[in-house]
């Protein structure tokens, strides 16, 4: 079974600076992803970033970016230049390639941006 | 930009009643999930769908849950006898092959 980790429940940033929000995880698969997805207030879930773990280099969205360590099995997105439109519970998530494509969900992280 | 969309955004119901929550998948995706956040937790897997089947259910989705794909556009999740604890954020999600996952903006069910 897969399990995803994420450890800090809350973290706050000042607009304009950069901010690392962290995800381990448990897994015996060699080939799977790995997402981040963003909730707003509003509720909605949107995709954020994706890595595929065959890939070494790590994946790279306008202000969002991955450190990937698969060895390490760490999975950790870089927000640089925050905005407060950032502001929004953070969710990490891995699925197996294959047949059985569930998300498992870290229990997610509240970003808050601070004028 | 294609979008799944779910209604009620809002459905109340009392405790003992049926259900059913709706979904309109991204027109070109063969792959549709149903997922529930219970307020302040994780988002949880209840149920892929792929070719008018279920190919996985969590232990979640018991006897009383029930999934189908009445036409070529509509997704549904329907709860036969609904309990509090059933009160939560319902998620559907569709994906063109097995990923991304693109999500609806949720129904949040309210149980009485």
């Amino acid at each position: 079974a897969q399990t995803v980790t994420q450890s800090q429940p809350e973290m706050s940033v000042q607009e304009a600076e950069t901010v690392t929000l962290s995800c381990t995880y448990d897994t015996s698969e060699n080939n799977y992803y790995l997402f981040w997805y963003k909730q707003p207030p509003s509720r909605q879930m949107i995709l954020v970033i994706r890595q595929e773990a065959y890939k070494q280099q790590n994946a790279t969205e306008n202000r969002f970016s991955v450190n990937f360590q698969k060895a390490a099995k760490s999975f950790s997105l870089k927000i640089s230049d925050s905005q407060l439109g950032d502001t929004a519970m953070y969710f990490c998530a891995f699925t197996a390639t294959g047949a059985n494509s569930k998300l498992t969900f870290g229990k997610g992280i509240t970003l808050s941006v601070r004028p | 930009e294609p979008e799944v969309t779910q209604t009620p955004s809002h459905q109340v119901t009392q405790m003992g009643q049926e259900v059913i929550l709706r979904c309109v998948p991204i027109s070109n995706h063969l792959y549709f999930y149903w997922y529930r956040q219970i307020l302040g937790q994780k988002v949880e897997f209840l149920v892929s769908f792929y070719n008018n089947e279920i190919s996985e259910k969590s232990e979640i989705f018991d006897d009383q849950f029930s999934v189908e794909r009445p036409d070529g556009s509509n997704f549904t999740l329907k709860i036969r006898s609904t309990k509090l604890e059933d009160s939560a954020m319902y998620f559907c999600a569709s994906s063109e092959a097995r990923q991304p996952q693109h999500f609806g903006d949720g129904t949040r069910l309210s149980i009485l």
